[in-house]
This record gives C-alpha cells, structure tokens and sequence, in this order.
C-alpha cells in the first residue's frame, strides 16, 4: 500500500510570497494529482502528471520518479490561493479492481494580505 | 464543462436513520468512487465501483454500502447512521481507458453531520 506524505501540514505565508508544498510516496504509481480543496469542501483537480513540470498560471507542479517526490509551488501568491492542497498518488492497475487513489492528509495554506 | 454532482451540500440525520448520498457523473465514466474526509485523517477510500452493478470495498467499508445500477450514478448507504458517520463525504469518477492519464473529478462534497 502507497504511503503518502505531504508537508508542511500547515502553511501560513505573507501575500506576494513564494510558497512550496511538498508530497512523497512510497512506492511507483502511474500518475500524481494536485487537488485544491476550498473552504465548504469542493475539491478541484489543478495538474496530474507523470513526469517533469507543468505550469498553470502561477502554479507549477514538478516531479521527480526516481526520488518518489513531487512539490507544487506558487508564485506571487494570493490571499484567494488560501486553500487545502492534496496531493494524491496513482497507483497501478493492479489487475484486482478498478485504478485507487492513495491522498496526503493535506497542506491547510493561508495567504495573509 | 464536466461534472460530478452529488445531491446535498448539507445533510442533517438522526441515529439511526437510513441516509442515501446520490452521486452522477455527466462523462461516461466507468470508475467512481466514495470517499470520506475526516480532520488529520484525510481523505479515505470507502468503495469503488468499476462498472454498473459492480463494487469493491475500499479502505472503511464497515457501516456502508453502495449501488451503481446505471453507469452514471453511484449512491452511498449509510444503513443505519451512527454520529461516528458524521463526516464530509465526496465522490469522484475517472476512466480508466487510458492508464497513464488517469484524471479524477470530484463533487462538491456533502457534509453529513449525524445527531
């Protein structure tokens, strides 16, 4: 079973800062998510990826397979960024059922204007 | 624009009860899944469903069970809701057609508090 780890937990920053949100996992997978959850519990998905780095806007989400780490990092951050950011581990198919999701417990992030 | 809807932002139920969470998905998934979201526990698996009439048991199954009579809905039930019950729960689909990109979309999420 895939272990994931996400830190810090918590993450309170000054607007217009640079912040770095870090996850880790035990074992391969075949993809890993960036969900953003906003207060009153809608979960959005912002970047799945595999390999390498993918930007939107001022997100940027990197991944390292041979380390088994990915971070998410924003630029110019934003009180309206203030949010839950999980990531999420793909795992294989593993032959037994459908693909499972395997998630961080979260990183609760503040932007302070 | 794609959608996973379930039918309740906020329920409120008595012990005991029998509480059913509707969930649909507008893109011909095959995969949908219910999970609950816990503080400091995050989000935990409990079944899945990879077809109609078929499921799996997730993580914590013990006091759940689910339906998936037509492809596009997934329904929770809580058979007999206990305040341990109390929770955020959230649905989500995916195909799995192509492995390697694999999306998930999530509903809103239904806030079921159990008194």
């Amino acid at each position: 079973k895939n272990e994931v780890e996400q830190s810090p937990q918590n993450l309170t920053a000054q607007e217009g800062e640079f912040i770095t949100i870090n996850c880790s996992y035990s074992v391969g997978i075949s993809a890993l998510h960036w969900l953003q959850q906003h207060p009153g519990g809608g979960i959005v998905s912002l970047f799945m990826l595999s390999s390498g780095k993918k930007k939107h806007g001022r997100l940027i989400a990197t991944i390292n397979i041979q380390e088994k780490h990915s971070s998410l990092h924003i630029t110019a951050s934003h009180p309206r960024d203030s949010a839950v950011y999980i990531c999420a581990a793909l795992n294989p198919y593993s032959g037994g059922g459908a693909d499972g999701l395997t998630f961080g417990k979260g990183t609760h992030l503040i932007i302070q204007p | 624009d794609v959608k996973v809807t379930q039918s309740s932002r906020y329920l409120v139920k008595r012990t005991g009860e029998k509480v059913f969470l509707e969930c649909v998905q507008d893109m011909d998934h095959e995969n949908m899944f219910w999970y609950r979201q816990d503080p400091g526990l995050g989000l935990r698996l409990i079944y899945f469903s990879y077809d109609v009439k078929m499921k799996e048991k997730g993580d914590i199954p013990e006091g759940y069970s689910v339906s998936r009579e037509k492809k596009e809905r997934f329904s929770l039930i809580l058979e007999s809701a206990s305040t341990n019950q109390t929770s955020m729960y959230l649905c989500a689909s995916s195909s799995p057609t192509d492995r390697m990109n694999t999306e998930a979309f999530f509903g809103q999420g239904t806030r079921l508090t159990v008194v």
